[in-house]
């Protein structure tokens, strides 16, 4: 069964205080990595997917990175509107006999915390 | 987000009554799936559905669920008699292919529902 565990659980930085947040994962055949940042009440957005060990994406302030293990998604000098809930997942491969693995198995997530 | 509409957003319904809530897709999307996210847990899947296909509901409940997606129309996600335990909020995405070429998920805003 897909695993997806994301820390920490919550994580509150000062304005302009860089860290990263982590997501391990266990897959039969990985598809691609995804991140998603939640606000309240709202749908998750879409950031970034990642799909092989190597690979790294950047956006504004946010950079994901994978291993064939485990992703980060770094936040460089975050301001308070970074404040949300960032939700990783995985997509995995189509595995024999033809079932679909369209869909994506989500960690619990990182309550991040941006004081100004 | 603002691509894949839901409705409606919120919805109250008493034990024993029955909740619909419709998801269409972003334009030029023909993948739909359906989450949950029960109150302090994560986001789990439901259904993955083509136009006139069910694809995957491993992660339906077996009694009181039902999901559709016709030709013409939105996609439907139906829950029969409805108790307390179904009070979440139901998300709705969608891709413009399945799993075989890359794609990116993207989601709605979500349904609240609140079973009194």
């Amino acid at each position: 069964e897909d695993q997806v565990t994301q820390s920490p659980e919550a994580l509150r930085l000062q304005e302009g205080e860089s860290s990263s947040l982590n997501c391990s994962y266990t897959v039969s055949g990985l598809r691609g990595l995804f991140w998603y940042r939640q606000d309240p009440g709202k749908g998750p957005e879409f950031l970034f997917t990642l799909y092989s060990a190597g690979e790294e994406k950047e956006k504004e302030r946010l950079k994901a990175t994978l291993t064939k293990k485990e992703s980060f998604l770094h936040i460089t000098a975050p301001k308070p509107e970074d404040s949300a809930t960032y939700l990783c997942a995985v997509q995995a491969s189509l595995g024999a006999g033809g079932t679909s693995y369209g869909k994506l198995t989500f960690g619990q997530g990182t309550i991040l915390t941006v004081h100004p | 987000n603002a691509g894949v509409m839901q409705n409606p957003r919120h919805l109250v319904r008493r034990r024993g009554q029955e909740a619909r809530l419709r998801c269409s897709p972003m334009k030029g999307h023909s993948h739909v799936y359906w989450y949950r996210q029960l109150p302090e847990e994560g986001l789990k899947f439901m259904v993955y559905l083509q136009k006139e296909n069910i694809i995957d509901e491993s992660g339906m409940p077996k009694e009181r669920f039902s999901a559709e997606f016709p030709k013409e129309g939105p996609s439907i996600l139906r829950i029969q008699q409805v108790v307390r335990g179904d009070s979440a909020a139901y998300f709705c995405a969608s891709s413009p292919r399945g799993y075989r070429s890359g794609n990116t998920i993207y989601f709605g805003e979500g349904s609240w529902l609140t079973v009194v």
